[in-house]
This record gives C-alpha cells, structure tokens and sequence, in this order.
C-alpha cells in the first residue's frame, strides 16, 4: 500500500524556470516531512524537510510548501539550473514508526540549458 | 567523515547462488537502515535496526533475504538463494537516534543475479 503518492513522475524544465514536485499522503499521523535528491549513480540525500507546524519552509532556491488539511506537500525548485537534474523523493514519517520513513515514488527532473 | 560505506559496490551472480553485502554506519549513528531501489518499485525499506536490534523487518520480501548487525559498526544483508527478481540497487543509510534526524545514504551495491 502506497501512503505517499508523488507526481510528476518525470518533468522537463527550461533553465531559469520553476520546478514543482507534489506529494499526499493518507496518514495522518504523519509528521515530518522531509525531501531527498538524489543523482545517477549516488544515493539519496536529505535536500530540505518540514513539520506540519509550518506551512512553507524555504532554504534557497528550494522551498516546501505544506497544507496539513489537504494532505499535501509540495517541493518548488526556483530558478531551476542544470545542476538541479536528479530524482526527487518526497518522504514522510510517523511518530509510531519510529525512524521509519515511507518514500514516494520519486520525479526525475530534467533541466535543460 | 567516510560517510556510510558499502561493499561491493557492484556484484553479479547467478541465479541461485548466496549473495551478501555489506555497510559500515557512520560513527555514532545508531540507527542503520536497508532499502532496494528498483525502476518497478522505487525506494523499499527492507529493514531497520535501532541500537544494533532489528525493530522493523516487514518490508523483507521473503525468508531469502536476511539481515543481521552483529555490532555498532558493521551490518550484512544476505541472500539465499539469489534470484533474478533480486536485482536491483540496494542501499545502506544510517542516522542518529531520536528520529527527525537525517538518514545519511550509501554509494549503494548493484545487484545483478542472472
């Protein structure tokens, strides 16, 4: 059963242009919602995260936006570069869960120059 | 900081045959985890342990597929018999205890079984 849905799968997307990742989730016990990259040939990495306290969390040109009553998230990429071209996981985790972490299905983002 | 380490990082095999990979944590962490990366399925969680103790082994697909972290620094992921479904990407991430802690990933393994 997936409880994190992400889409686009894929996305194609001009140098300088804004790339936007959506996920829901069906738990609603879940509370930490963080986003991983990850590039060819390289594992995951912890990109940007937030808690359902917030509604938006920006650190550059990454920022999460979080609607707890729709039970979504979304993953905006400003300015987008070609440096950006990766997989993107949205994640989310329950308190129940301990450490555990369910992933999306991940978006593999092109940005072309 | 090494970051977490795997081993091999590629392997081929044949069907049938036991296959066994390996990661060592970053120092300190406590908490180590075992995912498959696959085209089909995405990123799986196999397995985690907290404090060396196997916590969550729901998402191992079948009794071929082992796990054991035998101390702090060293964790194997086994299979026995290997099949060709088997193949994939798997990767090791550790973290720190209390959750809400990033999961630091490995380079990965890739699995071929032929």
């Amino acid at each position: 059963q997936q409880q994190v849905k992400q889409s686009p799968q894929s996305l194609i997307v001009q140098k300088g242009g804004i790339s936007i990742i959506n996920c829901a989730y069906e738990n609603t016990a879940f509370d930490y919602f963080p986003w991983y990259q990850q590039f060819p040939g390289k594992g995951p990495a912890l990109l940007i995260a937030i808690r359902p306290d917030v509604s938006e969390k920006k650190e550059g040109r990454f920022t999460i936006s979080f609607n707890k009553s729709a039970k979504q998230f979304s993953l905006h990429i400003m300015d987008s570069q070609p440096g950006d071209s990766a997989t993107y996981f949205c994640a989310a985790r329950g308190e129940a869960a301990g450490n555990k972490l369910t992933f999306g299905g991940g978006t593999r983002v092109l940005v072309k120059p | 900081d090494a970051g977490v380490i795997q081993s091999p990082r590629h392997e081929v095999t044949e069907m049938g045959q036991e296959v066994t990979l390996r990661c060592k944590p970053i120092s300190g962490h406590n908490s180590l985890f075992w995912y498959r990366q696959t085209m089909m399925r995405g990123l799986e969680l196999l397995i985690y342990f907290n404090n060396n103790v196997p916590i969550d082994d729901s998402g191992m697909p079948e009794d071929r597929f082992s796990a054991k972290m035998p101390n702090a620094s060293f964790s194997t992921l086994k299979i026995q018999p290997s099949e060709p479904r088997d193949s994939a990407v798997y990767f090791c991430a550790s973290s720190l205890v209390p959750a809400y802690n990033e999961q630091f990933f490995g380079p990965g393994t890739r699995l071929t079984v032929l």
